[in-house]
């Protein structure tokens, strides 16, 4: 069965820094690779995907994820974050090519200081 | 990018009553959509995969006869929570699936059984 594991349940940042989602998934084949963001009480938007290709995907508010299939990893990276980008964030895996629901990561909560 | 709506947004009811929340796709057809449940600070877990014209598929442990589904059109499925009690208080979300394997979420339905 497919798994995402999202290490960090929390992660604070000061505004402006940087900032590195950490995602590792366990899937036998190929899998399809989602991230999607969330704030208090609202639905999920999709930041980027990765079906196949290359490997970097470049995604909306600035963000990108690099898939490694060596490390079974796809993490999310801003190289300068705003206030506005603190929320709940969620990576997915999704097998049979994207017929079957998506499995989520428990997700990671950022922070951003002033 | 796609959208997919659901309503009612927020639902509060009476121990013992039946909720129905509905999920359209509003401007692209859904062969398969996905209802997930989400519970405070936790992940959403799939609940089952709806096709239209077809019977639901569950995923363990989710009670069928609890919670129909029902995907009587491209652009519409529905959950109704039969007999609902205060455990099934929870944020329910949808996803539609588009061609191409991408999914979008509805922005989530919170019901509270009082």
């Amino acid at each position: 069965a497919q798994s995402v594991t999202q290490p960090d349940i929390h992660i604070t940042v000061s505004e402006g820094a940087s900032l590195e989602l950490r995602c590792n998934y366990s899937y036998g084949a190929t899998p399809y690779l989602f991230w999607y963001v969330q704030s208090p009480g609202q639905g999920l938007q999709l930041l980027l995907k990765y079906f196949s290709g290359d490997t970097l995907v470049q995604g909306i508010k600035g963000f990108e994820a690099e898939f490694k299939r060596s490390q079974s990893s796809f993490n999310l990276r801003k190289p300068s974050v705003h206030w506005s980008d603190a929320a709940e964030y969620f990576c997915a895996v999704a097998s049979g090519g994207g017929a079957d629901g998506l499995t989520f990561g428990k997700g990671t909560h950022l922070i951003i200081q002033p | 990018g796609a959208v997919v709506s659901q309503h009612p947004s927020w639902v509060i009811c009476k121990s013992g009553t039946s909720v129905k929340i509905e999920c359209r796709s509003l401007d692209f057809q859904a062969t398969t959509m996905f209802w997930y449940r989400q519970f405070p600070k936790q992940s959403l877990m799939l609940m089952a995969t709806s096709n239209e014209g077809s019977k639901a598929t569950y995923e363990q442990g989710v009670e069928k006869d609890k919670f129909l589904i029902n995907h009587a059109s491209l652009t519409l499925s529905t959950l109704t929570v039969t007999s609902a009690h205060p455990e099934d208080s929870s944020f329910y979300i949808c996803s539609a699936r588009e061609t191409g394997a991408a999914l979008y979420f509805g922005p989530g339905t919170r019901l509270l059984v009082l």
